[in-house]
Order: structure tokens, then C-alpha cells, then sequence
């Protein structure tokens, strides 16, 4: 089955400054992999996602993800960081149940605290 | 795109009553899930909604808990049976397959029905 890992419960960074929030993956065959955004008392936002092509996928927001395959990551980041950008960042893939159809499986979350 | 409405938002409930939560998306879609979220943390798959059948529920999710209909390709309701605090929490509708992006498509989220059993 296929699995995702953010080994960062919470990430500070300061306002202007580059960001990362990592995910690794575990998967069998080629990743559909997916980054989503919460704010508090809402629902999943999607960011990004990776299918296929170039490794660098950019999104919404100024946000982007670069897919390693080597690494079995696909690492979120954004060159400068806003307070706005202070929420809770969900990694996901894509499995295959062996009906073949498909379910999402979330990372545990990585709480985004921006500083100002 | 696919925008998702759910209802209740909110509800504060008694224990051994069942709630019903309601998701209308706005356009057809191939693929609609539940989720459970307690505040803050991850996401829990409750099961895959299917269009005209039976929905697939996870392990440790049951239908006579979580009954799920699907009569449609833009609505889905699941209702919590017979609740216990314990099923306090967040329940997220989620749907993916708009249009033609079936295969890789991302899923798209309701606002969540926030569920407190007292």
C-alpha cells in the first residue's frame, strides 16, 4: 500500500524567508502525489500536484513541490513566506485499492507558523 | 474545479441519536470519499461513496455505523448512527474525477460538519 510521511509536526519560519515542508513517499509503481492547505475551520485547499513530467510542479499561491524520486520525496516550498501562509500543509497520494479503484491517503500534517 | 457544500456545518448532538450530513458538488464527479478529522490533526478515510451501489468502507468502519448513500454523480449523505462522544469530530466530503480527470485528478473538500455528541 502506498504511504506518505511529514516527519515535521511544525515548522517557524520568518516572513521573507524561503520555506520547506517535506514529505517522503512509499509507493509502488510511479506516485500521484499531492499537497493541500487547511485553514483553521475549513476544508482541504489544493496546492499542487505531481503526475507525471517535470520535477518542479508549481501551484497555487506561489507555492511549489519538487519530486524526487532518488530521495522519495516531494519536499513543499515557497521562496518567500507570508504570515497569510500560516496554516495546517497535508501531504497525499494516490493508492490503488485491487478493485482498482482509488483512495487518498493523507500524511499526518505539518503546522506552517510564520513569523513576523 | 468542483466546489462541495455540506451540511450541517455544525451540530451538537445527544448520545444514541443518528445525524445525517449532506454533500452536494456542484458538477459531476467520478469519485466521492468521507472523512473523519479530529481538530488539527490527519485525515481518516471512512469510506468511498459509489455511485448506485454499496459503499467500500475502511477498516475499522462499518455500515451499520456509517450507512452511506450515493444515489447520484453530485450528491452523497453519510450519517453517524447511533453516536457516543467518541464520534465527535470533523467530517469531511471530499470529490475527485471532474469532468475528464478521472485518473489524476486531485479531490476537492466541503467546509467539514463539526459533530459534538454530548
Amino acid at each position: 500500500a502506498q504511504s506518505v510521511a511529514q516527519p515535521e509536526d511544525q515548522v517557524n519560519v520568518a516572513e521573507g524567508n524561503p520555506l520547506t515542508v517535506k514529505c517522503t513517499y512509499s509507493v509502488s509503481g510511479n506516485p500521484y502525489l499531492f499537497w493541500y492547505v487547511q485553514y483553521p475551520n475549513r476544508g482541504l485547499q489544493f496546492l499542487l500536484k505531481y503526475i507525471t513530467g517535470d520535477n518542479l510542479v508549481k501551484g497555487s499561491y506561489g507555492f511549489e513541490a519538487e519530486f524526487n524520486k532518488s530521495q522519495t520525496s516531494f519536499h513543499l516550498k515557497k521562496p518567500s513566506a507570508l504570515v497569510s501562509d500560516s496554516a495546517l500543509y497535508f501531504c497525499a497520494v494516490r493508492d490503488v485499492r485491487a478493485s482498482g479503484t482509488y483512495k487518498y491517503i493523507f500524511g499526518t500534517g505539518t503546522r506552517l507558523k510564520v513569523l513576523a | 474545479s468542483a466546489v462541495i457544500s455540506q451540511k450541517p456545518s455544525r451540530d451538537i448532538c445527544q448520545r444514541g441519536t443518528s445525524l445525517t450530513i449532506q454533500c452536494q458538488v456542484d458538477s459531476q464527479v467520478t469519485m466521492m470519499f468521507w472523512y473523519r478529522q479530529q481538530p488539527g490533526q490527519s485525515l481518516t478515510l471512512i469510506a468511498t461513496a459509489n455511485q448506485g451501489s454499496e459503499a467500500t468502507y475502511e477498516s475499522g468502519f462499518v455500515i451499520d455505523k456509517f450507512p452511506i448513500s450515493r444515489p447520484n454523480l453530485t450528491f452523497s449523505t453519510l450519517t453517524v448512527s447511533n453516536m457516543s462522544p467518541e464520534d465527535s469530530s470533523i467530517y469531511l466530503c471530499s470529490a475527485g474525477g471532474v469532468g475528464t480527470s478521472s485518473n489524476t485528478g486531485e479531490l476537492f473538500f466541503g467546509e467539514g460538519s463539526r459533530l459534538t455528541v454530548l
